[in-house]
């Protein structure tokens, strides 16, 4: 069984300030691929970003970074210099690779507000 | 422009009434899945589909009914609708061949009263 935990709820912060939402997981399988997505007050699910397991490098996109640690199952993501339109619901989820366990099962954390204050 | 589409947007209706939730896709893709979202859960998998008349359950399959005779289209049927299964639910879809992102349906918000 795979599992994805977001152990913060919600994260309030004011505009500017730099926010790191955390994702840790759990997986039998040896090869998997791991996501965040964005949910916007809107209500629509945003693709921010694919990680192989395979590739421990850290990856930056603007403001946006994350750290994937495989010896901590550890896919952290930071927002640096928060802004208003930041505000939403974050979601990490896990897939195993092709020949996994559960391959095609798509495992979601439960989510983590943020909230960015101007 | 490529998308996936899901109808109705909103449902209200009442236990035991059967209704099925229309998704499809128009990107050709071979992977489809349901998910529903509910607060401190997260989004959970229903019901998955790797191609046509495919399809494996998911993590929360009980109360729940797919099809797959296209490949466009990947309806999500409710036999005996019951209040438990309100929620806001998502059809997604992806190409084979790996892993990658799922582009998701806008939603359907469904209340069973």
């Amino acid at each position: 069984a795979q599992k994805v935990t977001q152990a913060q709820t919600e994260i309030s912060v004011v505009e500017k300030e730099d926010v790191t939402l955390d994702c840790v997981y759990e997986t039998r399988d040896t090869t998997y691929y791991l996501f965040w997505y964005k949910q916007p007050p809107s209500g629509e699910l945003v693709f921010l970003i694919r990680r192989n397991s395979f590739d421990e490098q850290n990856e930056i996109s603007g403001r946006y970074s994350w750290n994937f640690q495989k010896s901590t199952s550890s896919f952290n993501f930071t927002i640096t210099a928060s802004q208003v339109v930041d505000s939403a619901v974050y979601f990490c989820a896990l897939t195993p690779n092709a020949g996994g366990t559960s391959y095609g099962k798509l495992t979601f954390g439960q989510g983590t507000i943020l909230t960015v204050h101007p | 422009e490529a998308q996936v589409t899901q109808n109705p947007r909103y449902l209200i209706t009442v236990t035991g009434k059967k209704l099925t939730v229309t998704c499809s896709q128009n990107m050709n893709h071979e992977y489809m899945s349901w998910y529903r979202q509910d607060p401190g859960l997260g989004l959970r998998q229903i019901y998955y589909s790797m191609n046509v008349e495919v399809t494996d359950k998911g993590d929360v399959p009980e109360g729940y009914k797919v099809s797959r005779k296209e490949k466009r289209n990947f309806p999500l049927i409710l036999e005996s609708p019951s209040p438990n299964q309100t929620s806001l639910y998502f059809c997604a879809s992806r190409a084979s061949g790996g892993p990658y992102e799922q582009y998701f349906g806008p939603g359907t918000r469904l209340t069973v009263t």
